[in-house]
């Protein structure tokens, strides 16, 4: 069973914002600021959106933002485009070199 | 900005062992940590494996802990995958993924495994 619970789904109209939650159930995740995020198209690998919580690797877009509070990260889409529509995923560093990923929230672009 | 490439899936019996392997590219292979992260069809991601860049430190999901074995080798750019005692649950897509700044930065294209009799 994941220590990370997100919701199953999302939506929103273009130009919205979403944000989607990614709660530790764990107490051996919720000690750590390693929670990064993936955007999965399809048939595709997962991409880097997100890492340390709020960090963007170079090339993603400033619409995509991250934010901690307490026990529950959250992924913020800015200005939602149709091809924002995919798959999304939170992990967290859970310690000994172990990982953990939430189950996933599929956003659906109306 | 790196690659990696998975190889060494298939269709394999229950009970059965395979390989997978994982050429890297692009980036200095011998300074990071390096993963195995698999999806079954139509599921989420499944963090499997990790080997420290040094190849002696490794760590297991408990799903596959005694069955599968993580290794490496930097000086061909390498990573492996070691299954054995394969079971239908192990049917995933498997993805090779580099670690840096505690995240996963580069992922392969990714390898199918199917078990199945």
């Amino acid at each position: 069973q994941s220590a990370l619970t997100q919701p199953p789904s999302a939506s929103g109209s273009p130009g919205q914002s979403v944000t989607i939650s990614c709660t530790e159930t764990s107490s051996d995740v919720d000690n750590y600021n390693f929670v990064s995020w993936y955007q999965q198209h399809p048939g595709k690998a997962p991409k880097l959106l997100i890492y340390e919580v709020t960090k963007r690797p170079s090339g993603v877009p400033d619409r995509f933002s991250g934010s901690k509070s307490g026990n529950t990260a959250s992924l913020t889409v800015s200005g939602l485009q149709a091809e924002d529509e995919a798959d999304y995923y939170c992990t967290s560093y859970a310690g000994a070199y172990t990982w953990v990923f939430g189950g996933g929230t599929k956003l659906t672009v109306l | 900005e790196g690659q990696l490439e998975e190889s060494g899936g298939g269709l394999v019996q229950p009970g059965g062992s395979l390989r997978l392997s994982c050429a890297a590219s692009g980036f200095s292979f011998g300074a990071y940590s390096m993963n195995w992260v698999r999806q079954a069809p139509g599921k989420g991601l499944e963090w499997v494996s990790d080997i420290r860049s040094n190849g002696i430190g490794t760590t297991y999901a408990d799903s596959v802990k005694g069955r599968f074995t993580i290794s490496r080798d930097n000086a061909k750019n390498s990573l492996y995958l070691q299954m054995n005692s394969l079971r239908v649950d192990d049917t995933a897509v498997y993805y090779c993924v580099k670690d840096a700044r505690w995240a996963f930065d580069i992922w392969g294209q990714g390898t199918m495994v199917t078990v199945s009799s």
